[in-house]
């Protein structure tokens, strides 16, 4: 089956700072790839998906992706972060055969600071 | 256009006893996946329903049952509950068969005493 690893549990950054949120996943067969951003207390939200085509993939909130199959990376980066952008940030996989078996990260505690 | 509803928000249970939790899928939508995501961890896939049957399963006991119903909603039902369930139960939606995003409802905190 399917699996990620996200590097870092804890990201702190000063406000207006870039950012990047490393990535890798483990899969014997073709994959799409996600990130999806955890406010306190609330569900899930997506950010960006990668399916196929262009491996720089954009999201909303000025967030982007770069999906690297030589690396079996997906980092995710914003140029510069605000402080509503404090949040728990999971890594997801699924298999292209079952593409509804989604699988996640540990999580990566962005903390933009002032 | 309603999203992902999961009832109830928050519930406290004691060991032993078994729980049931509901979720109604985003309209249009017809498969449903339950996540438990313990605290400070990432959602882990429970089992998804797809045509009221159970489609697929993680790495989780049988104490875990879900079901379907015919207007796509489901229930997710833990059996001799242990102090180690406690967790967030997240449900999400999807239209079976499409790829990429899952719609995720606000969860069920379960706590065990």
């Amino acid at each position: 089956a399917q699996s990620v690893t996200q590097l870092d549990s804890q990201v702190p950054v000063f406000e207006e700072a870039p950012v990047e949120l490393r990535c890798n996943y483990s899969s014997s067969v073709s994959v799409y790839l996600f990130w999806y951003v955890q406010y306190p207390n609330q569900g899930l939200q997506l950010l960006l998906k990668y399916l196929s085509g262009s491996t720089l993939v954009k999201g909303i909130n000025g967030f982007e992706a770069e999906f690297n199959k030589s690396q079996t990376s997906f980092h995710l980066r914003k140029p510069s972060v605000h402080i509503s952008d404090t949040a728990e940030y999971f890594c997801a996989v699924s298999q292209t055969s079952t593409p509804n078996d989604m699988r996640f990260g540990a999580g990566t505690r962005l903390t933009v600071k002032p | 256009d309603a999203g992902v509803t999961q009832s109830p928000t928050h519930l406290i249970k004691t060991r032993g006893q078994q729980v049931t939790l509901r979720c109604s899928p985003k309209s249009g939508h017809d498969t449903v996946s339950w996540y438990q995501q313990a605290l400070g961890q990432g959602p882990q896939f429970i089992f998804q329903y797809y045509e009221e049957e159970e489609r697929q399963r993680g790495n989780f006991p049988d104490r875990f049952s879900g079901h379907q119903f015919p207007n796509y909603s489901s229930e997710l039902n833990v059996n001799a509950l242990l102090l180690g369930d406690s967790a967030l139960y997240l449900c999400a939606s999807t239209i079976g068969g499409h790829t990429g995003e899952l719609f995720f409802g606000e969860g069920s905190r379960l706590t065990v005493l």
